[in-house]
């Protein structure tokens, strides 16, 4: 596709339930980022990977969080036990490198998860 | 710790020019960022500056001073559209982003 897409758009989950939420960024990016970003507040950085590998999960709030890459290209954010604090939007963006050098991050449209 | 600064809040004109700043504290610096952001929408990117100076771009130019810890987002010309929140990220080492609150602002007719 031309850009990241997420899915789903919108997600509602009762507290306690599982979730995942799925990235799909723009092919040939090998860096994706995953932020959540609550209302009136900037995108919170979660967790960075290079390829298939976790480089930076500096962000995870807590052990209930989790992602994965397994291909290097689409990701999975699992969030377990759901609570009612975990819902804002969840954005996802991808950039040709990490680490080091600068690449512009391209952001998906985001999942907007409510926690009920 | 971290911590980015900028105005919760602006109100401008359409035509007129404005001036977004933005403060940071941050352990690692690696570049900083401006993005814009509509309601409801990711955020795009509008420009970076890793070495102090001006980054011109269009109707819109970006600042940086290092030494201050010190950036601001200059639109010119202002349209009806530019109304959005306008975030500034600093750069961490591994690529990840550290993002202001945003600025939200209002062009007004």
């Amino acid at each position: 596709g031309a850009g990241v897409s997420q899915t789903p758009s919108n997600k509602v989950t009762e507290k306690g339930k599982y979730v995942e939420l799925r990235c799909d960024p723009i092919s040939g990016h090998t860096a994706l980022y995953w932020y959540r970003q609550s209302l009136g507040q900037g995108p919170e950085f979660l967790i960075y990977f290079q390829g298939t590998g976790a480089a930076d999960d500096s962000g995870l709030p807590n052990d209930r969080f989790f992602a994965v890459r397994p291909e290097g290209s689409v990701s999975t954010l699992k969030i377990q036990r759901t609570e009612r604090g975990d819902s804002a939007v969840y954005l996802c963006a991808s950039s040709l490198g990490g680490g080091g050098a600068i690449y512009e991050q391209y952001f998906g449209p985001g999942t907007r998860l409510t926690v009920t | 710790g971290q911590n980015i600064d900028q105005p919760t809040e602006m109100t401008a004109t359409e035509g007129a020019i404005v001036q977004i700043n933005c403060t940071y504290q941050t352990s690692g610096f690696n570049g900083l960022f401006w993005y814009q952001q509509h309601a409801g929408e990711a955020p795009t990117f509008l420009s970076y500056n890793v070495l102090d100076g001006l980054e011109e771009k269009g109707r819109f130019s970006s600042f940086l001073s290092r030494s201050k810890g010190y950036s601001y987002l200059l639109l010119k010309e202002l349209q009806m559209k530019d109304s959005a929140s306008y975030l500034c990220a600093v750069r961490g080492s591994q690529g990840n982003l550290i993002f202001g609150k945003g600025t939200k602002l209002s062009v007004k007719p």
